[in-house]
């Protein structure tokens, strides 16, 4: 019962290098979206995907691209690392059109520092 | 304006004692969603407890509820007879909408720590 999954678990980068942080899901779950979490800041949106080929952006969008080509995967792309991008970054994955009450089911979370 | 209000960075209890935690909101929408994840010191985020903007009752699961007052827009979460394992940060999200898939907005969390 795998849920969301999200590699790798932890990573160090140097400013100005570029990494995917990759995500996928197994419950068949339309809609997906990125999340970073920094201190006293709560969660706050990157990119979200209601659908394969479907994609926008969320209240931070700026230093990260994704795409959606399968149901299943959602990975975040970082162009060009920079310190300001040192958190924890979460996946997340829902139902999209029905079941209202149904949560948004979590990753474990990526811990990124770039130095 | 912040449309999640968590305004107790930190919160004490003992052990078997009921805490709540408080949740504020602010959204024109009159379908919504609200939502209190658990995120212990492993780090990983759990779903407690959910509260649509058109139940008439309060929320339940477990020692889990949820204070809903709709024209306060609150929706505080009340944990009965606390437990050890229960110190962690919790965050109130709204969805707004009436649909699964839409973006959670959280709040910036409230760290309880149960004493014995």
């Amino acid at each position: 019962n795998a849920g969301v999954t999200q590699t790798p678990k932890f990573q160090v980068l140097k400013t100005g290098q570029s990494m995917t942080l990759q995500c996928a899901q197994d419950m068949n779950h339309e809609y997906m979206s990125w999340y970073r979490q920094d201190p006293g800041m709560g969660l706050r949106l990157i990119h979200y995907s209601v659908g394969a080929g479907i994609t926008d952006q969320g209240e931070v969008p700026n230093g990260y691209n994704v795409s959606r080509s399968t149901t299943e995967d959602f990975p975040l792309r970082l162009l060009s690392a920079a310190p300001s991008q040192t958190s924890v970054y979460f996946c997340a994955s829902s139902y999209s059109r029905t079941y209202s009450n149904q949560p948004q089911h979590f990753g474990d979370g990526t811990r990124l520092s770039i130095l | 304006a912040q449309k999640i209000t968590q305004t107790q960075p930190g919160m004490f209890v003992q052990e078997k004692e009921a805490v709540t935690l408080d949740c504020t909101y602010d959204t024109s929408d009159p379908s919504y969603g609200l939502f209190w994840y658990k995120q212990p010191s492993s780090g990983e985020m759990i779903f407690l407890i959910y509260q649509g903007s058109y139940d008439q009752q309060n929320a339940t699961e477990g020692r889990y509820s949820l204070n809903f007052q709709k024209a306060r827009k609150s929706a505080n979460l009340v944990i009965s007879a606390s437990q050890l394992g229960d110190s962690a940060m919790y965050f109130c999200a709204m969805r707004e909408g009436n649909q699964a898939g839409t973006a959670l907005i959280f709040g910036k969390g409230t760290t309880l720590s149960v004493s014995s």
